[in-house]
Order: C-alpha cells, then structure tokens, then sequence
C-alpha cells in the first residue's frame, strides 16, 4: 500500500493567516491526489481533485500544487470556518490511502 | 440534491457479523458513472478504504479486508451494504458511504469522494 505522510499533524492559526500542509506519498502518485476538509463530527468533504482542481463552490483561498511525491494544500488567508482537519488521498493505485489528517487549530 | 445515509447496529458482537446499509436519495444507483463506496475512520487507525461496488455488481476490495468482506448493491432499493465477518474490537470506527465521482482535468479523469454520508459509530463489543 503506498503510504501517505502529512505535516504537520497539527499547527495554530490565526484567522488571515496564510497555512500550508504538506502530503508525501511513499512513491510517486503522478496527479492522483485529493485534499479533504474535516469538521468535529462531521464526513470529509472534497475540496480538491487531481492535486490542484478546486471542487465547485469551494472558495477560491484554497489551493493545491504538486506530483509525484510532493503535494502542498495551501489556504491563502483563513478564515473562521476553515479551523478543520485537513486529509490528503490518493487514488492512483488500489486500495486507495488516505494521510493521518492536519488539524488545524485557533491560536 | 444526492444525499446518503448509513444505517445499521451500532453494536456488534465480536465473530459476529457487522452489517450496514446505506440508501442513496436524490439519485440513481444505477448511473453507470459511479461506484459507490465504504470507508472507516477510527482515531488509530485514521481514515481507511473498505472497497466499492458499481451498480453492475464490480467490486473492489481492500486486500487487507477482502477475506472477511463483501459489499452488494440493490438497484430496486437504491441502496448498497456492506458485510464484514468475524469482526473484532479493531473493526470498532465510524463507517461511511459515499459516491466516487470522476473529474476530468486536462482529458484525464481522476476519482474522488462526493459526496459521503454522515456516517455511523460501529462499536464491537461483547
């Protein structure tokens, strides 16, 4: 199984501070990367597709970049609603793995 | 608007089999687009693939599962199930369902997971 490795596990924040996470799948992964945001008790929700497509609807603070073996998830200014954990996926090869998730707090 | 909901025990007796339904509304189960599919989220073991089914009746399994697992689906209910057997205090987690959509950037179609149920506590415990 390719094994997906996300820093940091966790980071403060304030709210119009610019947070980046970083996901590194074991072996390379082309483009085949998601980026889901989580709330307390709530499903992940699908922000980005193929490393850098931006889901409709999500706004346009959040962006993704990289392949291969290194993937950034960047939100340009946070804002309130974006304190989550943050999991990055991979679908190019069965069975697909997800990252242990970065959560992002308030600081 | 597509919505999915899980629904089963949300307690299990280990060896016992676990159990789970989830009824997809605001669409067809039928859309040759989709596979439709299980996860599970447990603080140690964090978020994990179970494995998917298309309406056809393909599956795709987890290798580390596939010995205890089966997923169906039932077109004249709009549903698809999941049965794990001889489950142990490591199946314990929150089990979801959820739709894998393709996205095509740049002529290449890539898979993700929208949307997903809400998900549902599965504790196994004697």
């Amino acid at each position: 199984d390719i094994q997906m490795t996300q820093s940091p596990s966790s980071l403060s924040a304030s709210v119009g501070d610019r947070v980046t996470i970083t996901c590194r799948p074991s072996q390379t992964i082309n483009t085949y990367l998601n980026w889901y945001q989580q709330k307390p008790g709530k499903a992940p929700h699908l922000l980005i597709s193929a490393a850098s497509s931006l889901q409709s609807g999500v706004p346009s603070r959040f962006s993704g970049s990289g392949s291969g073996t290194d993937f950034t998830l960047t939100i340009s200014s946070l804002h309130p609603e974006d304190f989550a954990t943050y999991f990055c996926q991979q679908t190019y090869i069965l069975p697909w793995t997800f990252g242990q998730g970065t959560r992002v707090e308030v600081k | 608007q597509l919505q999915l909901q899980e629904s089963g025990p949300g307690l299990v007796t280990p060896s016992e089999t676990l159990s789970l339904t989830c009824t997809v509304s605001g669409a067809s189960i039928t859309n040759t687009n989709y596979f439709w599919v299980w996860l599970r989220q447990s603080p140690g073991e964090g978020l994990e693939w179970i494995g998917s089914v298309h309406y056809s009746g393909s599956t795709h399994y987890n290798p580390s599962l596939k010995s205890r697992l089966t997923i169906s689906v039932d077109t004249s209910k709009n549903d698809f199930s999941l049965n794990l057997s001889s489950v142990t205090a490591a199946d314990t987690a929150v089990y979801y369902c959820a739709r894998q959509v393709k996205v095509a950037v740049a002529g290449v179609y890539y898979s993700g997971l929208d949307p997903w149920g809400q998900g549902t506590l599965v504790t196994v415990s004697s």
